[in-house]
């Protein structure tokens, strides 16, 4: 069975600084691995995804996501953080040959980017 | 804009009371999801619909039942809820209903805020 683990409940950053959000999974095979964010009172929107390839995956608002094989993470990174940047943010597993896009999902980290 | 539409928004029932959420998706997809989320919780898969054909149903009490008419809508239909059964459920939508001809982008609702009262 495949699990994600998001090991922190919230991550506090101030604005203009780097952030970090982690990720760690297991699944067997070689995974597609995904990020999405939740806005307070709206659905999840996706971030970005790994499929296959370099390693270093960008994605939307600046985010951008390193797949580590051998340490089975998955860590989401920005640069310089937003205060817009708050919300709640989830990691996301799926074997690749599953079949209907049975995604398993973290149980969410809480970004709060303070001014 | 989302193109993915759920409605109502927000309802309070009581454990006696029959009701529906309703999806809607407006992406030419033809896979569709229900997903229960709660506080401190992960996700939580309750449904998937694969060319208007339920091909995975994770172990859901039978008080929760889906209907999906066609490859654009989806219902859940709840009635007799536990207070428990309060939550955010959430619509997504996928393209592709094989093996690896969808790498897994959800594209999801905006969320059916559920209380039962």
């Amino acid at each position: 069975a495949q699990s994600v683990a998001q090991p922190e409940d919230q991550v506090n950053v101030a604005e203009g600084n780097p952030l970090t959000v982690k990720c760690t999974y297991s699944v067997s095979g070689n995974p597609y691995l995904f990020w999405y964010v939740q806005y307070p009172n709206r659905g999840l929107q996706f971030l970005l995804k790994y499929i296959t390839g370099d390693n270093l995956v960008k994605g939307s608002y600046g985010f951008e996501a390193e797949f580590n094989k051998s340490q089975t993470s998955f860590h989401l990174k920005k640069p310089s953080a937003l205060v817009s940047d708050s919300a709640l943010y989830f990691c996301a597993v799926r074997p690749r040959n599953s079949g209907y896009s049975t995604l398993t999902f973290g149980k969410g980290t809480m970004l709060l980017v303070s001014p | 804009e989302t193109g993915v539409t759920q409605t109502p928004r927000h309802l309070v029932m009581g454990m006696t009371n029959k009701k529906s959420l309703k999806c809607e998706q407006h992406l030419g997809h033809n896979a569709m999801y229900w997903y229960k989320q709660s506080a401190k919780k992960p996700l939580e898969l309750m449904f998937v619909y694969s060319l208007e054909e339920r091909v995975e149903n994770n172990s859901v009490p039978s008080r929760f039942s889906p209907e999906c008419p066609n490859s654009s809508h989806l219902f859940l239909h709840l009635h007799t809820l536990q207070p428990e059964d309060s939550a955010l459920y959430l619509c997504a939508s996928s393209q592709g209903s094989g093996r690896d001809q969808n790498t897994g982008e959800l594209f999801f609702g905006e969320g059916s805020r559920l209380t039962v009262l």
